[in-house]
């Protein structure tokens, strides 16, 4: 079974830009998940996805940011435009949204270097 | 608020026993997540609690203390592919149904021959 896939594993781009990071989950996962790592802090929540809906969006730093996740399967996070404070490692993950344990699976995330 | 305290570094000889502590403070508790992340790779699931107790998988356990807020990850018979950061996660109950983990920093684990 094949693993959580993101895409680019790194992008470097200049203030204003715009970037999108697309994340595949595993097959068959209904819940996909955002989260962002900025140098020196914890992870942190972005926002979660039930198949094609956002659940909860809360985490999403501002309107620069827009997660889509059509017809449920990929989804892809665009930052436009994007700003310094933006740089950081994206991760994406998920799960089957079944049982008590429910586990998340993480894909290897998109280092983001804004500059 | 939602906290979460780890070790930020921790050293240990091949062979040995580790013990990784992870202390929170949280609202709407609904389990707590070990994972394992390599540089440059994604975490992967090492282990879960939800119950009081030790949960064993191997070299690995994981123990929770609901009233305390504190869980610790037992690492045993250390091999030097255990070198990586260990992440203490608390899932968490908010807004109605909606639940989303809670991170700690990490602890950076080296394994010394």
């Amino acid at each position: 079974e094949a693993g959580v896939t993101q895409f680019p594993s790194h992008s470097v781009i200049e203030k204003g830009q715009t970037v999108t990071l697309r994340c595949d989950p595993i097959s068959g996962h209904d819940n996909l998940y955002w989260y962002r790592r900025v140098m020196g802090k914890e992870i942190k929540f972005l926002l979660h996805f039930v198949k094609e809906s956002k659940q909860d969006e809360s985490g999403m730093p501002n309107n620069r940011f827009l997660a889509e996740r059509t017809g449920g399967t990929y989804s892809t996070l665009k930052v436009q435009p994007a700003e310094l404070e933006d740089s950081g490692v994206y991760f994406c993950a998920s799960s089957h949204g079944q049982g008590g344990t429910d586990t998340q699976y993480f894909g290897p995330g998109t280092r983001l270097t804004v500059l | 608020g939602q906290n979460i305290d780890q070790p930020t570094e921790m050293t240990a000889t091949e062979g040995a026993i580790v013990q990784i502590n992870c202390t929170y403070q949280t609202s709407g508790f609904n389990g707590l997540f070990w994972y394992q992340q390599h540089a440059g790779e994604a975490p992967t699931f090492l282990s879960y609690n939800v119950l009081d107790g030790l949960e064993e998988k191997g070299r690995f356990s994981s123990f929770l203390s609901r009233s305390k807020g504190y869980s610790y990850l037992l690492l045993k018979e250390l091999q030097m592919k255990d070198s990586a950061s260990y992440l203490c996660a608390v899932r968490v109950y908010y807004a109605g149904n909606n639940r989303k983990l809670i991170w700690g920093l990490g602890t950076s684990l080296a394994v010394n021959p």
